[in-house]
């Protein structure tokens, strides 16, 4: 079965300031890779996902992803942050095989300072 | 706007007492699901559902209940045998079944115990 985890619960940025958030995985097979966020009280949603082909990925919300196989990694960057980015933000592993599920990581909540 | 309708937003549960949480999609999605979400964890399968009429046990299913007689709905029931129900709950669906699948939220029910 495969795991996330999800190294920073808590991270405060300045706005303006480049944010990284990571996040490593553990699965045997070929990973299915997502970012969701989470505003207080609300769903998730969808930043970006990787299934295959170039490592970087865009999402919505001027949020990338790099998948790095060698260091079972998939990092969410994004180069100026905004107020609105302060949310919650969680990294799932999706699975190749019907008997695994998608798993998701305990989040990194994110502060943003003006 | 397509999307998924949880009801109540928030719901309060008596000693001994079912509850059932509403979710509802018009998404044509095939697949829903049901997590549950407890502060600094991530999210945690409780039952999904492939077709109509056919559901899976998740990983913390004990003392839930789900049905899917229509497409469009997948309530879940919180037993009274589920001893620590106090959680937000988030539905979500997806176009075609797998846990590869990108997956789309419903903005939860706060369920919490008088």
């Amino acid at each position: 079965a495969q795991s996330v985890t999800q190294p920073d619960i808590h991270i405060t940025v300045s706005e303006g300031a480049s944010l990284e958030l990571r996040c490593n995985y553990s699965y045997g097979a070929t990973p299915y890779l997502f970012w969701y966020v989470q505003s207080p009280g609300q769903g998730l949603q969808l930043l970006l996902k990787y299934f295959s082909g170039d490592t970087l990925v865009q999402g919505i919300k001027g949020f990338e992803a790099e998948f790095k196989r060698s260091q079972s990694s998939f990092n969410l960057r994004k180069p100026s942050v905004h107020w609105s980015d302060a949310a919650e933000y969680f990294c799932a592993v999706g699975a190749s095989y019907n008997t695994d599920k998608l798993i998701f990581g305990t989040g990194t909540r994110l502060q943003v300072f003006p | 706007d397509g999307g998924i309708t949880q009801s109540p937003k928030y719901l309060f549960r008596k000693e001994g007492q079912n509850v059932t949480l509403s979710c509802e999609q018009n998404l044509n999605h095939d697949a829903m699901y049901w997590y549950r979400q407890d502060p600094g964890q991530g999210l945690r399968l409780i039952y999904y559902s492939q077709i109509v009429n056919d559901f899976q046990k998740g990983d913390i299913a004990e003392g839930y209940s789900v049905s899917r007689e229509k497409k469009e709905s997948f309530p879940l029931t919180v037993t009274s045998a589920q001893k620590n129900p106090t959680a937000f709950y988030l539905c979500a669906s997806s176009p075609e079944d797998g846990f590869n699948q990108p997956q789309h939220f419903g903005d939860g029910t706060r369920l919490s115990i008088l």
